[in-house]
């Protein structure tokens, strides 16, 4: 267990539809990713925060945003949901967020149909 | 952006056999982590190494920082069976402000009984 939790583990929705990922990270991390897997393109970044703060963005698509919230845990909301956006979201967390180890949970499987 | 080649894609070895596996860059890495993944979970953190030439272990995993800072590799020693799964290097490259982990697409080991 790596003390990172996120909710829910699966979720199934229609194309259109919007859905909210819940991550809450290891106690003690200020930073949190997020990471979306699929089989063609792996694990692939998304977004960080820091301490509330957005820190980095990867290939996260603009029908995609994210928040992190004064207890830290954050947030990834998905709108317009399309058949290609079914994959793994895995949220990490470090200490830090400076190049530091990240932790990841288990992962949301997210099914759009 | 970064790429992470990453080999072998995937190994078949009899129980009791040594694993190796690389990674390695076009351009230099700050961090370089080892991850493993069992099907339908998060990546679990294996080795994590921060200087070039580092080498670290953890029980019958041994990692490897690269002099160059482009590659690594993770040699497990004597296999069971619980060490089946998909093993992924994940690299953090130099940049301000940018920590995220660029993935490799991973090594599939199968260890036969």
């Amino acid at each position: 267990d790596s003390g990172v939790t996120q909710t829910p583990k699966h979720l199934i929705t229609a194309t259109g539809q919007r859905v909210t990922l819940r991550c809450s990270p290891r106690s003690g991390d200020l930073s949190v990713y997020w990471y979306q897997q699929s089989l063609d393109q792996g694990l692939q970044f998304l977004i960080q925060y820091y301490n509330g703060e957005e820190r980095a963005k990867g290939n996260i698509l603009e029908r995609f945003s994210a928040q992190q919230f004064p207890d830290l845990h954050s947030e990834l909301n998905l709108s317009s949901l399309e058949l290609g956006d079914s994959a793994l979201y895995f949220c990490a967390s470090s200490p830090y967020g400076t190049g530091d180890e990240q932790y990841f949970g288990p992962g949301t499987r997210l099914t759009v149909t | 952006g970064q790429q992470l080649n990453q080999s072998p894609q995937s190994m078949f070895i009899q129980e009791g056999e040594d694993v190796s596996m690389n990674c390695t860059s076009s351009s230099i890495f700050n961090t370089w982590l080892w991850y493993k993944q069992d099907p339908g979970e998060g990546p679990v953190l294996l080795i994590a190494l921060y200087k070039a030439g580092e080498l670290t272990s953890n029980g019958r995993l041994t990692a490897q920082f690269g002099i160059t800072r482009k590659d690594s590799f993770l040699n497990i020693s004597a296999s069971i069976p619980s060490d089946v799964g998909i093993y992924f290097c994940a690299g953090v490259a130099p940049g301000a402000g940018s920590y995220q982990l660029t993935f490799g697409k991973g090594t599939k080991l199968s260890v036969i009984p």
